[in-house]
């Protein structure tokens, strides 16, 4: 069965600093991939996804992933953190093929972001 | 109103009541979906509905009963709950097709804050 794995439950980085929040997934086919973001009392916003074509997917609030196949990985990056970017982030795979489209999240990871 | 909504935002229950989630997305999507978010663990799809049949039911106890009466509103029935299923719980749609292949963005609500005492 496929699944999805973030390393680090918490991450907290300074206000400027890289912000690097990992996932790895388990398919050998590789599947669609999304990042999450959930700010505290709200749903989830889609940040970006990848389907096909270029690896960089660039998405909302200056955030991009790159998707590596050899590493089976898709992690999320911002070069310069904001404190309005804390939040829980959650990367989710859905399997290709047919109409499915039901996603698997991984176990989140929080940013806090340091003044 | 935008987007999905959902009702009501917390809801505090006796394991004997009964009572009802409601979910209403104003997108004209053709999918509804139900998310159980517990801390610490990830979220849970609880059930799809794909125009308004549903498609999924990842084992989810009989307490549970949803209801898609159309494409637009989505129920969750809760009766005789357990304190553990104390959590967020989550609607999301998308629209759904065959081009799309799975690639279909979900668009959430702001979830029901459920305690079972």
């Amino acid at each position: 069965a496929q699944s999805v794995t973030q390393l680090g439950s918490h991450v907290s980085v300074s206000e400027g600093a890289l912000v690097l929040l990992r996932c790895n997934y388990s398919s050998s086919v590789p599947p669609y991939l999304f990042w999450y973001v959930q700010y505290p009392n709200q749903g989830l916003q889609l940040l970006l996804k990848y389907t096909t074509g270029a690896t960089l997917v660039k998405g909302i609030n200056g955030f991009e992933a790159e998707f590596k196949k050899s590493e089976t990985s898709f992690h999320l990056t911002k070069p310069s953190a904001h404190m309005s970017d804390a939040a829980e982030y959650f990367c989710a795979v859905s399997d290709r093929g047919g109409s499915q489209g039901n996603l698997i999240f991984g176990k989140g990871t929080k940013l806090s972001v340091k003044p | 109103e935008t987007g999905v909504t959902q009702t009501p935002r917390h809801l505090v229950m006796g394991m004997t009541n009964k009572k009802s989630l409601k979910c209403e997305q104003h997108l004209g999507h053709n999918a509804m979906y139900w998310y159980k978010q517990s801390a610490k663990k990830p979220l849970e799809l609880m059930f799809v509905y794909n125009f308004k049949e549903q498609t999924e039911n990842n084992s989810v106890p009989s307490r549970f009963s949803p209801e898609c009466p159309n494409s637009s509103h989505l129920f969750l029935h809760l009766h005789t709950l357990q304190p553990e299923d104390s959590a967020l719980y989550l609607c999301a749609s998308s629209q759904r097709s065959v081009a799309s292949g799975g690639a279909d963005t979900q668009y959430f609500g702001p979830g029901t804050r459920l305690t079972v005492l």
